[in-house]
């Protein structure tokens, strides 16, 4: 079975910085999927990024970008020039190739500060 | 345009008494998840049903049933609930075909209370 380990239950970071929120995963597939996503204090989970594992290049989307380290099964989450709308619960999943579901990892509160 | 919908958002109500929370989807997707968040934000996979067999079905209790009357729609019914099951549920679709991304979209969540 796979599992998913955040380390980082709480982080905080100065608005305009930047931020790494780790991951790492344990699975015995070399086909896979990685996501991560935000959960606002509002609940809704939005998918932040995602990563198809024999994809060697990392996935970017604009201020956010991944660190995919696949031998080392760490998948970090930059997020650059943080902004206050940034503050949430982050949670990184993964789903192996043909999978009918998601296994989320515990979270980081990330927190934002002005 | 809500792509994942739950209804209801909120939902109290006393131990023993039977609910139902209602999911659609407008994404033509052809996979749809419930979820359990607990009080420490841990997400856990209850039930996962592809074109409206049941495909995931983890050690949840049974009194805990989900209904698939179609692939755009999942509901969730509950009997007797107890203290315990007060959580956010979340409903979730996605595309598991070979051209799919595999991403998940959220509904919005049903906080359930238990009292």
């Amino acid at each position: 079975a796979q599992t998913v380990t955040q380390s980082q239950p709480e982080m905080s970071v100065q608005e305009a910085e930047t931020v790494t929120l780790s991951c790492t995963y344990d699975t015995s597939e070399s086909n896979y999927y990685l996501f991560w996503y935000k959960q606002p204090p509002s609940r809704q989970m939005i998918l932040v990024i995602r990563q198809e594992a024999y994809k060697q290049q990392n996935a970017t989307e604009n201020r956010f970008s991944v660190n995919f380290q696949k031998a080392a099964k760490s998948f970090s989450l930059k997020i650059s020039d943080s902004q206050l709308g940034d503050t949430a619960m982050y949670f990184c999943a993964f789903m192996k190739q043909g999978g009918q579901n998601f296994v989320f990892g515990p979270g980081t509160r990330l927190s934002v500060l002005p | 345009d809500t792509a994942v919908s739950q209804t209801p958002k909120y939902l109290v109500t006393q131990m023993g008494n039977d609910k139902s929370i209602k999911c659609e989807q407008n994404l033509g997707h052809d996979t749809m998840y419930w979820y359990k968040q607990d009080s420490k934000k841990f997400l856990k996979i209850m039930f996962s049903y592809n074109n409206k067999e049941l495909i995931i079905n983890e050690t949840v209790p049974n009194r805990f049933s989900p209904k698939s009357p179609d692939k755009a729609h999942l509901n969730l019914h509950i009997n007797s609930l107890e203290l315990g099951d007060s959580a956010v549920y979340f409903c979730a679709s996605s595309y598991l075909g070979l051209a799919g991304r595999h991403e998940q979209f959220f509904g919005p969540g049903t906080r359930l209370t238990v009292l």
